[in-house]
């Protein structure tokens, strides 16, 4: 089983701070690597898909790179509503497994 | 637009079984699989397995072998899944999820509350 580590598993930020999640694989899942955001008593939301690719209707601050084991979601110009859990998942191989999250608190 | 319904809140007995339904909308049900997805009060997502829409092949999660079934029904666009011997800790919002690979748009969970 690929065992998916972010960090960090909180951050408290302030709004138009940029922000970076990492996602570190325990083996190479090439960019089968995708992030979700849910806010509390939601569904989560995908984000970003195979590692940087775009989702409709997310909005551009939300950005996704890495490749391989290492792979950052990041977060340009934070906003209120940013407020919200980050998980990465991988798709690469079966079980999926998700990682941890990322709980994060606008000041 | 692409819709999943899930069915209402389940309170079950320690032993019980659960049957979840997943009604799908707005594109071809049987060109995605779905991806069930869990998650404990206060905790994070757990994978549970995916069932091919097309063909009914599945890939459950090795603690769930034995417990859980997935299934779906194409004539309905419905997906279910059933788990068994339901203990305290299965309690959590269950979730399906349409799988390209990437889990691009999920259901409304349901809440699955295990108690004596």
């Amino acid at each position: 089983e690929i065992v998916l580590t972010q960090s960090p598993d909180f951050q408290s930020v302030t709004p138009k701070e940029k922000v970076t999640i990492t996602c570190r694989a325990s083996q190479s899942i090439g960019s089968s690597l995708h992030w979700y955001q849910q806010k509390p008593d939601q569904s989560p939301k995908l984000l970003i898909k195979y590692a940087s690719q775009s989702i409709s209707g997310v909005p551009s601050r939300f950005s996704g790179s890495g490749s391989g084991t290492d792979f950052t979601l990041t977060i340009n110009s934070l906003e209120a509503e940013d407020a919200a859990a980050y998980y990465c998942h991988q798709s690469s191989s079966y079980p999926y497994t998700f990682g941890q999250g990322t709980k994060l608190e606008i000041k | 637009q692409v819709q999943l319904v899930q069915s209402g809140a389940e309170v079950k007995k320690p032993g019980a079984s659960v049957k979840v339904s997943c009604k799908a909308s707005g594109y071809t049900f049987t060109s995605y699989g779905i991806s069930w997805v869990r998650q404990a009060p206060g905790q994070g997502l757990e994978w549970m397995g995916w069932i091919s829409a097309y063909n009914g092949n599945t890939n459950y999660a090795q603690k769930l072998q034995g417990r859980v079934t997935m299934t779906t029904d194409t004539s309905t666009s419905t997906a279910y899944m059933e788990l068994r011997s339901l203990r305290s800790d299965d309690t959590a919002v269950y979730y399906c999820a349409r799988d390209y690979g990437d889990l691009r748009d999920w259901g409304q969970g349901t809440l699955v509350t295990v108690s004596s």
